[in-house]
């Protein structure tokens, strides 16, 4: 059974600041990687995909990168802004249709 | 920009009642679902649901869950004689047009189950 898990569980950096949010999944045999952020009490909001065939993924200040054959992922932020402050899924589809989810790692960035 | 939409945001029910959540998922998807999320919990998969028919299902989903595609545009969940532990924030989403493309999240309907 696939497990997904996120370190670390919450995280406080100063505004401007690059960080690295991390994701390891216990079976590497996936399709792809996605990953999301929550506000709190709202939904999910689509970052990143990246697919099992590639390496990285870039997005504005966000770059994720996945190692499939060790299981992890890390979300990369440049120059964090208060606005990132959130909560980041990362979460993996293997066989079939669901996306299994790891609890997510709760960023503040202090002004 | 195109994007899932549920209702209510809010549902309060009494316990063994039924509820039904809707959600009218991104136009030209194919390929819908249900996740929940109990109160301090990860997100986790309930039922997904292609060509009118249920794709996958996890053990959460039981007797007691249904879903439904009534329509060109909406996309329910049902849920027949509610318990306590019912009680959670439900998301839909969808993907384009194979389950390896991004899904694409609701903002949530928060059930409340008294």
């Amino acid at each position: 059974k696939q497990e997904v898990t996120q370190i670390p569980a919450a995280l406080s950096v100063p505004e401007g600041e690059n960080l690295v949010l991390n994701c390891s999944f216990t079976d590497s045999a996936i399709y792809n990687l996605q990953w999301f952020r929550q506000d709190p009490g709202k939904g999910l909001t689509s970052l990143l995909l990246i697919q099992s065939s590639q390496r990285e993924q870039t997005s504005g200040r966000l770059n994720a990168s996945l190692d499939k054959s060790s299981g992890r992922s890390t979300l990369y932020i440049a120059a964090s802004q208060p606005g990132d402050s959130a909560t980041y899924l990362c979460a993996v589809k293997a066989s079939g249709s669901r996306l299994t989810f790891g609890e997510g790692t709760q960023l503040t960035v202090n002004p | 920009e195109p994007e899932v939409t549920q209702t209510p945001s809010h549902q309060v029910t009494q316990m063994g009642q039924e509820v039904i959540l809707r959600c009218v998922p991104i136009s030209n998807h194919l390929y819908f679902y249900w996740y929940r999320q109990i109160l301090g919990q990860k997100v986790e998969f309930l039922v997904s649901f292609y060509n009118n028919e249920i794709s996958e299902k996890s053990e959460i989903f039981d007797d007691q869950f249904s879903v439904e595609r009534p329509d060109g545009s909406n996309f329910t969940l049902k849920i027949r004689s509610t318990k306590l532990e019912d009680s959670a924030m439900y998301f839909c989403a969808s993907s384009e047009l194979s389950y390896t493309d991004t899904q694409y999240f609701g903002p949530g309907t928060r059930l409340t189950v008294l």
